[in-house]
């Protein structure tokens, strides 16, 4: 079936314009987490959607940066007035996660964001 | 948060087992171990996930002492096919915040 699909899978753009990611999760899954993994480094978290519940944003870096999940299903991060410290890939993942249970995450292969 | 501290990097050559060791000391009751690995331009894919004793499928085992406070990634007879990050992650049940550290890069040699 199919898997995570984020798009674009690289975007280019120039410092100060705002710049939207998308993510379509695995149907069903209730849980969405979008991450942040510079060069080398290890997945920082960003958000976090479960279901209709209010969203988890205590990983956003800064206010520039938000997310959206219409419907339960596709999410959209939005950054404004990038910076280069913004460079990245951007992933996100979806998870079957009823409340009190564990089930691994899905990732999508990302989009790479370069800030010039 | 559970914070997991793993090796930077190993090295290994085809065939041979390779192990890989996290530390969690302050894994809580309810959590979950759950490895993944990672190749370059790709996101992360599930390989095991446990919570005690050991568990095994047709990729790797992992094994988890009584008390919990590691966990170990045991690959059999790697490949280079095998050459990837590997993360550790704590945690589950309901709504939390994953934390994934830098992960171990495997560098898997003929």
């Amino acid at each position: 079936g199919a898997g995570v699909s984020q798009s674009p899978s690289n975007k280019v753009t120039e410092k100060g314009k705002d710049v939207e990611l998308r993510c379509d999760p695995i149907s069903g899954h209730t849980a969405l987490y979008w991450y942040r993994q510079s060069l080398g480094q290890g997945l920082e978290f960003l958000i976090y959607f479960q279901g209709n519940s209010a969203p988890d944003k205590s990983g956003l870096p800064s206010d520039r940066f938000s997310a959206e999940r219409t419907g339960g299903s596709v999410s959209t991060l939005t950054i404004q007035r990038t910076q280069q410290e913004d460079s990245a890939v951007y992933l996100c993942a979806s998870s079957l996660m009823p409340t009190g249970s564990n089930q691994p995450q899905h990732f999508g292969d990302g989009t790479r964001l370069s800030i010039l | 948060l559970a914070k997991t501290t793993q090796p930077i990097s190993m090295d290994s050559y085809e065939g041979q087992e390779v192990n890989i060791t996290c530390s969690h000391n302050n894994i809580a009751t309810n959590d979950y171990i759950t490895w993944y690995q990672q190749f370059p331009s790709q996101g992360p894919r599930f390989i095991i996930q446990g919570y005690k004793t050991k568990v095994t499928n047709e990729v790797a085992s992992l094994f988890i002492p009584a008390d919990r406070k590691s966990s170990t990634l045991s690959l059999p007879r790697v490949s280079l096919s095998d050459t990837a990050v590997y993360y550790c992650l704590v945690g589950g049940g309901g709504s939390y915040i994953p934390t994934f550290g830098r992960g171990t890069s495997l560098i898997v040699h003929p």
